[in-house]
């Protein structure tokens, strides 16, 4: 009965492939977020969604792109993954107008 | 822009003495302010909010305005209290929230 499930939990993968990062939250909430954490473990935000509707984009390049089938779910494709790429990405969700997040469990995406 | 600022990577104390981890923020309007905790190899978590005033944990944290500060106490600490803590914020209208950059806390032995 995990609140917010992300898969995979681990990602290798090589330069120049694409990869996508699937994420679900079975809470009813109607934001959804991709928060990336650096090798310094700092988190930054890189998209929100509100009903299906992209409402945050910070400065992520083009090769990133979120996307939301349904309330219930928002994936990050990545195209052209680079070395710098490698970090944990957290998916969270949060209840419209409030904006305490519940967070995935992380995925650790590794370049080579 | 708004900011938070954690100015302790690492805190390190023995157990049953006192904690206290910075936050400071910046942010013109009022914020929301939030302490998360994550436990190693778990998923990060809410430990409380300043709008809540509770205490989770043994945990407190409060928001001082002139100094703009919310730093997180604990009067005195346990082993199981180890972890990454993250200090955070959010305006009104703005729905993401901002974080520190952490600061671990040790609770040795």
């Amino acid at each position: 009965d995990t609140a917010v499930s992300q898969t995979p939990k681990y990602l290798v993968t090589q330069m120049g492939n694409d990869k996508s990062i699937k994420c679900e939250q079975n809470l009813g909430h109607d934001t959804m977020y991709w928060y990336k954490q650096d090798s310094k473990k700092f988190l930054k935000i890189m998209f929100s969604y509100n009903n299906k509707e992209l409402i945050i984009n910070e400065t992520v390049p083009n090769r990133f792109s979120p996307k939301s089938p349904d309330k219930a779910h928002l994936n990050l494709h990545i195209n052209s993954l680079e070395l710098g790429d490698s970090a944990v990405y957290f998916c969270a969700s949060a209840r419209g107008g409030r904006t305490e997040a519940f967070f995935g469990q992380g995925t650790r995406l590794t370049v080579v | 822009a708004q900011r938070v600022t954690q100015p302790e990577k690492l805190l390190s104390v023995f157990k049953g003495a006192p904690v206290e981890l910075k936050c400071n923020y910046s942010y013109s309007g009022s914020p929301e302010l939030f302490w998360y905790v994550q436990y190693s190899r778990q998923r990060l978590q809410l430990l409380l909010r300043h709008i809540s005033r509770e205490s989770i944990k043994g945990f407190t944290a409060d928001l001082n305005k002139g100094e703009t500060s919310f730093h997180l106490k604990k009067p005195f600490a346990q082993e199981e209290d180890s972890a990454m803590y993250y200090c955070a914020l959010s305006g009104p209208g703005r729905r993401a929230l901002t974080f520190g950059s952490g600061t671990r806390l040790q609770v040795q032995p």
